[in-house]
Formats: C-alpha cells, sequence, structure tokens
C-alpha cells in the first residue's frame, strides 16, 4: 500500500502567521493519464472531513485564496498564507491514485 | 449542495452484522464513483471500499475482505455497506463519500460500536 507520511503531526501557529504542512508518498502519485490524485482535507473538531484542495493544487468551491497546495511525483505541501482562527483542527492529504487510496496520520494544528 | 445522509449504525456484539446506508441527493448519482471512510475513535481516516457507477467494480481494503459488500442502488440513489463478522477493531465512525477516489463531499457519518 501507499504510505503517505506528514510532517509536522502538530503544528502550533500564531494567528496571523503562515503554516505549511508536508505530505510525502512511498510511491509516485501520478496516474496513468498524467493527472496527479493527491487531495488534502480539512476536519474541524466534531465535524466530517472537508476537502480543500484536490489534485495537488486546485481550490475546491469556498475555500479561501490563503489555502495553497503544490508539489509533484512523491512530495507535496500545503500551505497557509495567514492562519485564522477557524483554521484550527487536523489536516489530511490523501491519495487517489492507487488502491487501497490511503490517508496520511493527519496533522493537527492548533494555535 | 450535495448530500450525503448516513444511517444504520449502532451497538453491535463481535460476530455480528450491521448494513449500513447512505442516501444521496441533489447530484446526478449514477454517475459517480462511491464509497466508505471509517474514523475509529481519536484516529485518523481509513477507506473501507469504493464502487463504481453502475457497481460493476468493487474495491475493498484488505482487512475487510470477505465480510463487508459495497452495494448501490442507483434507482434510490442509495449506497450500502453490508458489514459482517464485525470485530471490535471495525468501531468506527463510517462516513459516506462522492467520488471514489476524491471524495468531494462527506457525509456526517454514522457510528459502529462493536462491544459485548
Amino acid at each position: 500500500d501507499v504510505v503517505l507520511t506528514q510532517s509536522p503531526l502538530s503544528l502550533p501557529v500564531t494567528l496571523g502567521q503562515p503554516a505549511s504542512i508536508s505530505c510525502s508518498s512511498s510511491q509516485s502519485l501520478v496516474y496513468s493519464d498524467g493527472s496527479t490524485h493527491l487531495h488534502w482535507f480539512q476536519q474541524r473538531p466534531g465535524q466530517s472531513p472537508r476537502r480543500l484542495i484536490y489534485k495537488v493544487s486546485n481550490w475546491d468551491s469556498g475555500v479561501p485564496d490563503r489555502f495553497s497546495g503544490s508539489g509533484s511525483g512523491t512530495d507535496f505541501t500545503l500551505k497557509i498564507s495567514r492562519v485564522e482562527a477557524e483554521d484550527v483542527g487536523v489536516y489530511y492529504c490523501m491519495q487517489g491514485t492507487h488502491w487501497p487510496h490511503t490517508f496520511g496520520q493527519g496533522t493537527k494544528l492548533e494555535i | 449542495e450535495v448530500q450525503l445522509v448516513e444511517s444504520g449504525g449502532g451497538l453491535v456484539q463481535p460476530g455480528g452484522s450491521l448494513r449500513l446506508s447512505c442516501a444521496a441527493s441533489r447530484f446526478t448519482f449514477s454517475y459517480y464513483h462511491m464509497g466508505w471512510v471509517r474514523q475509529a475513535p481519536g484516529k485518523g481516516l481509513e477507506w473501507v471500499a469504493v464502487i463504481g457507477p453502475d457497481g460493476s467494480a468493487k474495491y475493498y481494503v484488505d482487512s475487510v475482505k470477505g465480510r463487508f459488500t459495497i452495494s448501490r442502488d442507483n434507482a434510490e440513489n442509495s449506497l450500502f455497506l453490508q458489514m459482517n463478522s464485525l470485530r471490535a477493531e471495525d468501531t468506527a465512525v463510517y462516513y459516506c463519500e462522492r467520488d471514489g477516489g476524491s471524495a468531494d463531499y462527506w457525509g456526517q457519518g454514522t457510528l459502529v460500536t462493536v462491544s459485548s
């Protein structure tokens, strides 16, 4: 199975400051059609996960542009340009290229 | 907006069975892969199963193969997960998600507790 390794696992941040989460894959996530099925999710306390970024760098509807995704092949990053209080929660990367799809361990962002 | 509403969770003894349902609305259900993802208490997310748009393609994580069966009824816009031979380690919130490989929408989840 593809292993996704996130770092850090805990991310204390100051309001208004930037934050960055890395996701490293044990295999290339490039699909046969050339696309890369690496996505980012946010799970606020007590809520279902919500997709923020799909296929590395595309924003989902309603996602603030302070969130951005980048990377290629096996190394990916989620960045928050200026952290706000509503960003508290756990962030997961997920690969949908290989079955079984897998998630990273999660990064807990706290103010 | 897309709606996914799970039901059918509850307390079941080890070795027992449970059938989860997911009612989908506000999108063309028959066009999409659908899947189930679970989250054990205080833990991360784990894919369980995915089914293709017409129900012919099905994929399972190794830990549930032979015990769980994913199915769908496109006429009723519903997704199902039949869970047999349940174990304590199957205890989790089970989420229904749309689109299989990209999980663009999720339900609110239904809690399955396997305990004697």
